[in-house]
């Protein structure tokens, strides 16, 4: 049972405007979540993080939100860049010391 | 450069063989961890260790062994008990096990022949 998920496969979205990556979570001891960016035939990189005391965290052109009742996250990127378009996954963890619980991943297609 | 190394990049396995993936690091970090990837699927922690001469099984250990015996070094051995090896194995390292931030290698993927 997953308890990570990111239930769109892929997104396509046109350069310049919004692109919006969901996650939600089935565990609600889940307290920091982070989100990475993978190129293929590279290992993922860390974007950008969030814990539960914030619902909103920015950094340049990435935003995380986090719902915590809805137990729903999202990265928010704008403008969306060609150098954008790769593989995103959301992490989850139970706090200090605990391992992430990975989600399958979104794969993002930035269009000129 | 600081970084994670990961070698081969591409592994093939005999039926019944072990292999061994390679890790190593220069960032001076003390927790290291190894991840599975499968199509359409998160990646799952095989095993990782915190310090050197210690490491815990992750929630897909079966079929895998490590050893932690240099801060710098964390092999994989995937032994023949490991029925479905095939995946891109990715291997990961933190300041410490509390680390928000891991850094990955590049992988290597394991086909079976």
């Amino acid at each position: 049972d997953q308890q990570v998920k990111q239930n769109s496969p892929s997104l396509s979205v046109q350069e310049g405007r919004i692109s919006i990556l969901n996650c939600d979570y089935t565990n609600s001891m889940f307290d920091y979540f982070l989100w990475y960016k993978k190129y293929p035939a590279e290992g993922p990189t860390f974007l950008i993080s969030i814990s539960s005391i914030k619902d909103k965290n920015e950094d340049g052109r990435f935003t995380v939100f986090l719902n915590k009742s809805a137990k729903h996250l999202s990265l928010h990127i704008v403008p969306s860049q060609p150098g954008d378009s790769a593989v995103y996954f959301c992490a989850a963890s139970r706090g200090y010391g605990q391992n992430f619980v990975f989600g399958p991943g979104t794969r993002l297609s930035v269009l000129p | 450069d600081g970084g994670i190394t990961q070698s081969p990049k591409y592994l093939f396995r005999k039926e019944g063989q072990n292999v061994t993936l390679s890790c190593e690091q220069n960032l001076n970090h003390d927790a290291m961890y190894w991840y599975r990837q499968d199509p359409g699927q998160g990646l799952r922690l095989i095993y990782y260790s915190q310090i050197v001469n210690d490491f815990q099984k992750g929630d897909i250990a079966e079929g895998y062994s490590v050893s932690r015996e240099k801060k710098e070094s964390f092999p994989l051995t995937v032994t023949s008990a490991q029925k479905n090896p095939t995946a891109f194995y990715l291997c990961a390292s933190s300041m410490a096990r509390a680390s928000e931030t891991q850094y990955f290698g590049p992988g290597t993927r394991l086909l079976v022949l």
